[in-house]
């Protein structure tokens, strides 16, 4: 099966913009999770959606959101960017019935 | 409050040396532990987990009600186990995974 994929893998954007974040689950993985590591905080997840249902919030301000389809596929959006906002945001897949998380190669977004 | 630390933040052995990475945990409840490695220029994954009681790579992790401790023990180190490991607790009512802030481990040949 093919992995859990992550587009785009980079991203530059300038504070106060917006952005989308794309997350391929692996096939018949129906959770999806998201997460942002930094240097300094290390890996803090932000939430995660089951069944295109947000199931689980981090303590992140309401500027990040998301959004689950039926196929499983995830975006991420954080809105009015600031500059702490530059971070590698990763997402992991999991199948039912089972706590494995896999994880993408992440999508590294720079705010500038 | 649900915390993971691991207290180390470089472990650096020679090669066949034994390993320990330490992780200790906080949570009230059964909790649910897991080890991740990273591996350069690779993705995060999964590498143990408490209730599998398994040994990967020769990596063991024992869970220690007692002390609140899930370390991660390898008696040989080998150059290939160059890499970040991450301690993870589940929390069972929020459904987050709780990570440490990691232990960069370096084995020198």
């Amino acid at each position: 099966k093919a992995g859990v994929t992550q587009t785009p893998r980079y991203l530059i954007k300038t504070r106060g913009q917006q952005v989308t974040l794309s997350c391929s689950p692996i096939s018949g993985h129906r959770s999806v999770s998201w997460y942002q590591q930094t240097p300094g905080q290390g890996l803090q997840f932000l939430f995660e959606y089951f069944s295109e249902t947000q199931r689980n919030k981090g303590n992140f301000p309401g500027r990040f959101s998301g959004r689950q389809f039926s196929n499983s596929r995830s975006e991420m959006n954080v809105s009015t960017l600031e500059l702490g906002d530059s971070a590698l945001y990763l997402c992991a897949s999991s199948s039912p019935g089972t706590n494995k998380q896999f994880f993408g190669p992440g999508t590294r977004l720079t705010v500038l | 409050a649900q915390r993971v630390t691991q207290p180390e933040k470089l472990l650096s052995v020679f090669k066949g040396a034994p390993v320990e990475l330490k992780c200790n945990y906080s949570y009230s409840g059964s909790p649910e532990l897991f080890w991740y490695v990273q591996y350069s220029r690779q993705r995060l994954q999964l590498l143990l987990r408490h209730i599998s009681r398994e040994s990967i790579k020769g990596f063991t992790a024992d869970l220690n009600k007692g002390e609140t401790s899930f370390h991660l023990k390898k008696p040989f180190a080998q150059e290939e186990d160059s890499a970040m490991y991450y301690c993870a607790l589940l929390s069972s009512n929020t459904g987050k995974l709780i990570f440490g802030q990691g232990t960069t481990l370096q084995v020198k040949p």
